[in-house]
């Protein structure tokens, strides 16, 4: 695998629930992301960190809501979702070296079911 | 504002023939291009990236593709597809003039027929 792991791998909630998704990156890289992949649908970023700085998608409900407590750990904490929120969440994460883009390395994924 | 398209959904190609994966991009600046692969229930892999330099770059699994400037194109070509090729291929694309962060697109399902 790729050296980011994403805890659970599977997780069924109901609206009113509270949840937390983990990811750990094991490449000593210096940003990390939050991605939500829905089918048909392109991959859509919700949250940077990106040497010690957060950026995020203005498009994001504040029903999501990350936590980036070191470089190597990331969650996204998660409470009165919607059905619609139903998707495959992605962490990933890179080098952000100033001015040189580099590759993203990506979890296995969090199955999401919101009842 | 950068965009990147995949006009094909679905790609089908017999064990042995070349496939290409389609990918055109929009930037303002000069663009970083990016092919990922997701097989099923696990996240994207990186294949390759052009960034500068040769049009023609090479990656994992003997697949490569083709930057071209004046078509805005990045099309992901292999000269002999294998059945353990059939996955979902995702391009993205980064404005290097303004932008910090990659634009992917919606991904084209591959499935290579024995």
């Amino acid at each position: 695998e790729t050296g980011v792991t994403q805890t659970p791998r599977h997780l069924v909630m109901g609206m009113t629930n509270k949840k937390s998704l983990k990811c750990e990156q094991h490449l000593g890289h210096n940003a990390m992301y939050w991605y939500k992949q829905s089918a048909k649908k392109p991959l859509e970023l919700m949250f940077v960190y990106s040497l010690e700085e957060r950026v995020e998608n203005n498009s994001v409900p504040s029903r999501f809501s990350p936590e980036c407590p070191n470089s190597s750990h990331l969650f996204l904490h998660l409470h009165t979702l919607q059905p619609e929120d139903s998707a495959l969440y992605l962490c990933a994460s890179s080098q952000d070296n100033s001015g040189r883009p580099n590759e993203q390395f990506f979890g296995p994924g969090t199955r999401l079911t919101v009842l | 504002a950068q965009s990147v398209a995949q006009p094909e959904d679905q790609v089908n190609v017999a064990e042995g023939n070349p496939l290409t994966v389609k990918c055109t991009y929009s930037v303002s600046g000069n663009p970083y291009l990016f092919w990922y692969v997701q097989y099923p229930n696990r996240g994207l892999q990186f294949l390759l990236k052009y960034i500068t330099g040769d049009n023609l770059v090479k990656g994992s699994y003997g697949f490569e593709a083709e930057f071209n400037k004046s078509q805005t194109s990045f099309h992901l070509k292999k000269p002999s597809a294998l059945v353990s090729d059939s996955a979902l291929y995702f391009c993205a694309v980064r404005d290097g003039g303004s932008a910090r962060q990659l634009t992917f697109g919606s991904g084209t399902q591959l499935t290579v027929l024995p």
